[in-house]
């Protein structure tokens, strides 16, 4: 149960679009469409911005899109805003019934 | 409106057990599946266990790192998601968080606020 591989941090000027990479296996992210990210501002719980590779929950503005490619996910966000400054976390359903979480990526906006 | 709320963290030495509770409301805990994930201070997010819907078989699942010593459960009478504790670490020492998913599978749709597990002598 290795942790997906994530950059330790990405930044970006305001209204512009960063791009946050999502390495996993075979056995997890490249084999299973069940790929989830989630945003996390300090001293708060998770939220929930892409689950199942690229569907959005209600609510979570459209700014925010995901992907995949082969053992790699990726997560989008376009017309950075300094509220999109947190940390986010990439998540896979394994072969094993288990989940992983990335080791997470923390957004400056510049 | 649905709500997660954490309790039972503290301070436990090491080898020592503890029970944390999510008391749920909004949904009902067994049609759901439910996971811990649990953040040590200044670290990332780390899975610990799923117990699947009641529907889906009601199985449960732990990462390595638990395996043998943690337990999840659910009590359907009062809503309420456990996960039992035991021969603690002092790397089990996290702010540990319980999420819904859904009925057919797992992503933390809905989270508690966390509860802060110490371990210390």
């Amino acid at each position: 149960q290795s942790a997906l591989t994530q950059p330790a941090s990405v930044s970006g000027s305001p209204g512009r679009s960063i791009t946050i990479s999502c390495t996993g296996t075979s056995s997890d992210i490249g084999i299973y469409d069940y790929v989830s990210w989630y945003q996390q501002h300090p001293a708060k719980a998770p939220k929930l911005m892409i689950y199942d590779v690229s569907n959005r929950p209600s609510g979570v503005s459209n700014r925010f899109s995901g992907s995949k490619s082969g053992n790699t996910a990726s997560l989008t966000i376009s017309g950075l805003q300094a509220e999109d400054e947190a940390d986010y976390y990439c998540c896979s359903y394994t072969t094993s019934s288990t989940w992983v979480f990335g080791g997470g990526t923390k957004l400056t906006v510049l | 409106e649905v709500q997660l709320v954490e309790s039972g963290g503290g301070l436990v030495q090491p080898g020592g057990s503890l029970r944390l509770s999510c008391a749920a409301s909004g949904f009902i805990v067994n049609t759901y599946f439910m996971s811990w994930v649990r953040q040590a201070p200044g670290k990332g997010l780390e899975w610990v266990s799923v117990i699947y819907s009641g529907d889906s078989g009601g199985n449960t699942y732990y990462a390595d790192s638990v395996k043998g010593r943690f337990t999840i459960s659910r009590d359907n009478s009062k809503n309420t998601l456990y996960l039992h504790m035991n021969s603690l670490r002092a790397e089990d020492t996290a702010v540990y968080y319980c999420a819904r998913g859904t009925n057919i599978g797992w992503y933390g749709d809905f989270w508690g606020q966390g509860t802060l597990v110490t371990v210390s002598s």
